[in-house]
């Protein structure tokens, strides 16, 4: 079955430090990949998404790139800031329809 | 952008009640709207795929009839956990998919998110 598997939180870092989410998955076919962004008291927010392998998404200044030969889709921003202060959720789907989640991970910037 | 809510955000109830859970997509029709669990520091596990005007689709472990879901119209669906008990203490987040854009517009996203519940059962 599909499976995503993220780096565990939290993770605290300052100001214009870079961030990096380590997200791998397992599935039978060739997934669209997601990253999410839910901030407090916030509903699930689409961050940025890439549908094919070598695939890069970018959005906000962050960016992950679709690593087939290393099922990977890691989460990388070079200089977060403190509204970056979120729990990020690395998803998987093979329709566009059903979405596979990993356990999120919650990212504080001090400032 | 497209939102959707939640109500209540959070319910306390004793053991052996039902609770009713509201999604509501505010300002798109949503053809299909999912419901999550999602359980302290583990991922989101999807419920089941409620289908407007028809019955909704559990997911494999599911009770149907523990969980009883209702999408009564394009904007609107329900869940309702019956005769809860507090193992099903749990965080329940609902999505909602919107129709395609038929002509100009931007293509949106797959799902919109409601912000969660949370259910605590005494």
């Amino acid at each position: 079955g599909n499976s995503v598997t993220q780096m565990e939180g939290p993770v605290t870092l300052s100001e214009e430090a870079f961030l990096t989410i380590n997200c791998t998955y397992t599935a039978t076919g060739y997934p669209s990949l997601f990253w999410y962004v839910q901030y407090p008291g916030e509903g699930l927010q689409l961050l940025l998404k890439a549908t094919k392998a070598d695939d890069k998404g970018s959005n906000k200044g962050f960016e992950a790139t679709y690593r087939k030969e290393t099922t990977s889709f890691h989460l990388e921003k070079g200089s977060v800031q403190v509204s970056d202060s979120a729990v990020y959720f690395c998803a998987l789907s093979e329709n566009d329809y059903k979405l596979s989640f990993g356990a999120g991970t919650t990212v504080t910037v001090r400032a | 952008g497209a939102v959707v809510s939640q109500h209540p955000s959070r319910v306390i109830c004793k053991s052996g009640t039902s609770v009713k859970i509201e999604c509501r997509s505010l300002d798109f029709q949503a053809t299909t709207m999912f419901w999550y669990r999602q359980f302290p520091k583990q991922s989101l596990m999807l419920m089941a795929t409620s289908n407007e005007g028809s019955k909704a689709t559990y997911e494999q472990g599911v009770e149907k009839d523990k969980f009883l879901i209702n999408h009564a119209s394009l904007t609107l669906s329900t869940l309702t956990v019956t005769s809860a008990h507090p193992e099903d203490s749990s965080f329940y987040i609902c999505s909602a998919r919107a129709l395609p854009q038929t002509s100009g517009g931007t293509p949106l996203p797959t799902q919109y998110f409601g912000p969660g519940t949370r259910l605590t059962v005494l």
